[in-house]
């Protein structure tokens, strides 16, 4: 059973919408979260991490972070097509800090 | 500064046969990892190593061996591929154990036959 869980769409967003993306864990002891965009055939970019409960804010992005019902999720406002492509996220699984990732959510953006 | 870079972009194998896949980074990084990526699958860690001169195993390490060559060098090898083994390969590294702003290499495509 993986650990962390994605819904892997395709999630479509008309243009200048917001995109919604939610992520669960199983982990309690999981402590942090990172957000990695991935364009098809590329290799995975962070666009952010959340370490506490609550929002986070860096520019379009927002993600949410919710320890007691173990999710976090992406929030990506007035999307662009170039917002298109798979996030990732992923939870730290031990104290050494490794990641586990899940499938990922495809987003596809249309004018 | 050209980040992580891995050889070779892509290589096809035929079942048995043995190959290295390259990894290096210029970022002066202590931890360097390997990932698979298959198709709804996500990343999975294969091995990773916290510093030089150390290794360990990581979700799915069977198959595999790596080296930790120097710092800037963590490679992966591959005795006897298998058709299972068909995947596309990352190298990423941070900066320290625990610091998981992880930075990609741009993969390996690897076909076994």
């Amino acid at each position: 059973q993986k650990e962390v869980e994605q819904n892997s769409g395709p999630l479509s967003v008309p243009e200048g919408a917001i995109a919604s993306l939610n992520c669960t864990y199983s982990d309690r002891g999981s402590q942090s979260f990172f957000w990695y965009r991935q364009y098809s055939g590329k290799s995975p970019e962070l666009i952010m991490f959340i370490y506490s409960n609550g929002d986070k804010e860096d520019g379009r992005f927002t993600a949410q972070l919710n320890k007691a019902s173990q999710y976090v999720s992406l929030l990506i406002r007035d999307s662009q097509p170039s917002d298109s492509a798979t996030y990732l996220c992923g939870g730290t699984t031990d104290s050494w800090g490794k990641l586990q990732f899940g499938a990922g959510t495809q987003v596809v953006v249309t004018p | 500064n050209a980040g992580v870079t891995q050889t070779p972009k892509f290589q096809v194998l035929k079942t048995g046969q043995s190959m290295t896949l390259q990894c290096a980074q210029d970022m002066n990084h202590n931890s360097m990892y390997w990932y698979r990526q298959d198709p709804g699958m996500g990343l999975r860690l294969i091995y990773y190593s916290a510093s030089e001169g150390t290794t360990d195993k990581g979700e799915v390490p069977n198959g595999y061996n790596v080296s930790r060559l120097n710092k800037r060098e963590f490679s992966l090898r591959l005795e006897s591929a298998a058709p299972s083994q068909t995947s596309v390969y990352f190298c990423a590294s941070s900066e320290e154990r625990g610091n998981n702003e992880q930075f990609f290499g741009p993969g390996t495509r690897l076909t076994v036959l």
